[in-house]
Order: structure tokens, then sequence, then C-alpha cells
């Protein structure tokens, strides 16, 4: 398995403003992905995030609204930007440990924007 | 297109008795399946995973249950305690590529004392 930290655990944001959430492993993984489950909904893929390449970013989701940066193979950004009350979320970060495939994705204790 | 369903959004049932948690799926390139509990406000534990090659995995208290033809899986909890009351997630992905996850929208179980 592996330990994910992700900051801050939670927070109020005012409208209009830009958030980091930060995921840090305790591992060195290659793929790393981030979800959001929005309020009563289930988990939704954001983006993958690989080092050394862009984020490869979901249906509905862009880069300008959610940049991420992965500068080595434990830690990984997620930055909500210019938010607005449909982005009260919690944000998850995810990694699959090992290389091959089959492995089990895991998940940090998430991140909870509340933006007012 | 909701590729993963959960069809039933709430569970009771009684401690020690068996919980049984369903999942539908409609992708058939899906050969990966994995079951997650999640408690408010923190991230999804994972609890146990099958591939398409078999049909029961089986892990303490917990077996997930594959039926490929039906596009069905389903996961039983026995017996059933009062710490697994939680939301649980079904999630199903292609083993080959960036094994994205796929969920669906998650069954509330409460175990009733």
């Amino acid at each position: 398995s592996a330990v994910i930290s992700q900051k801050p655990s939670r927070d109020i944001c005012q409208r209009g403003t830009s958030l980091t959430i930060q995921c840090q492993v305790d591992s060195q993984v290659t793929m790393m992905f981030w979800y959001r489950q929005q309020p009563g909904q289930s988990l939704t893929l954001i983006a993958t995030a690989n080092q050394g390449s862009e984020a490869t970013y979901e249906s509905g989701f862009v880069i300008d609204k959610f940049p991420i940066s992965r500068p080595n193979l434990t830690f990984s950004t997620l930055t909500v930007s210019n938010m607005s009350p449909e982005d009260s979320s919690i944000y998850l970060c995810s990694v699959r440990t090992g290389e091959t495939s089959g492995n089990t994705i895991y998940f940090g204790e998430g991140s909870w924007l509340t933006v007012v | 297109d909701q590729q993963v369903k959960q069809n039933s959004p709430s569970l009771s049932v009684q401690e020690g008795r068996i919980s049984i948690l369903n999942c539908d799926y409609t992708n058939s390139m899906f050969d990966y399946f994995l079951w997650y509990k999640k408690y408010p406000a923190e991230g999804p534990t994972f609890l146990i995973s099958i591939s398409s090659i078999k049909d029961k995995n089986e892990d303490g208290r917990f077996t997930v249950f594959l039926n490929k033809s039906a596009k069905h899986l389903s996961l039983h909890i026995v017996p059933s305690q009062p710490g697994d009351s939680a939301v649980y997630f079904c999630a199903a992905s292609v083993m080959e590529g960036a094994q994205k996850l796929v969920f669906g929208q998650g069954t509330r179980l409460t175990i009733n004392p």
C-alpha cells in the first residue's frame, strides 16, 4: 500500500479565489490521479498526472480551471482556480502502486473545500 | 452515461447477518473491479478487488463475486459488524493503460445492533 497525505484537509474559500491542494506519497509512484466528489455524488476523475508529462484531463475538466503539477515521483498539486460554489467538493489524490497493471489504487484522506 | 451503477442507495442489515451490496456495469471492456469503503469527510479505503479472469475473491469477512455474462458483481460481508456502517463504492477499470477508475454512485450500509 501507500501512505498518501493531502493538505489542506479542509478549507473555506471565497468565491473567485484559487486554492492549491498538495499531495505527498511515501513512495515513488508513476501514476497519480485527482478525483472529485461533489456532495451526494460519486467520485469523478479530474485528471491523470504522470511525472515528466502534461496531465491528461477527463471530459468536462480543463487545465485552466484545474492546473496540475507533478514535479517528481512523490508529489503533486491540484489548483482549483477562480472558485465558485459549484466547486465545493472533496478533492482526492490517488496513486497506483507498482508498475504492473492490475495494481490497486489507493486514496488520500481528501481535501474538503467549501466555497462561499 | 453511467457505466457503473449501484442501484441501491442504502441498505440496512442486522449485526451478525450477511450484507450484500450489488453493482452493475455496462462497459464490456472493464476487466478489473474494486470495492471501496468510505466514511464521511475521509478518503475511500480499498477493501477488495477482482479481475475478470476470476469469479470470486475472498479476504476475511469480505467476498466479491463477479458474473461477467450478467455484467454484475456483488460484495458480501459476513458477519456484518457495526464498524461496517459506511458508504461502499464499486469501481471498475481497464487493466491495460492508465487504469482509471469509474465509480458507482455508492450504497450507504447501516448495520443495526
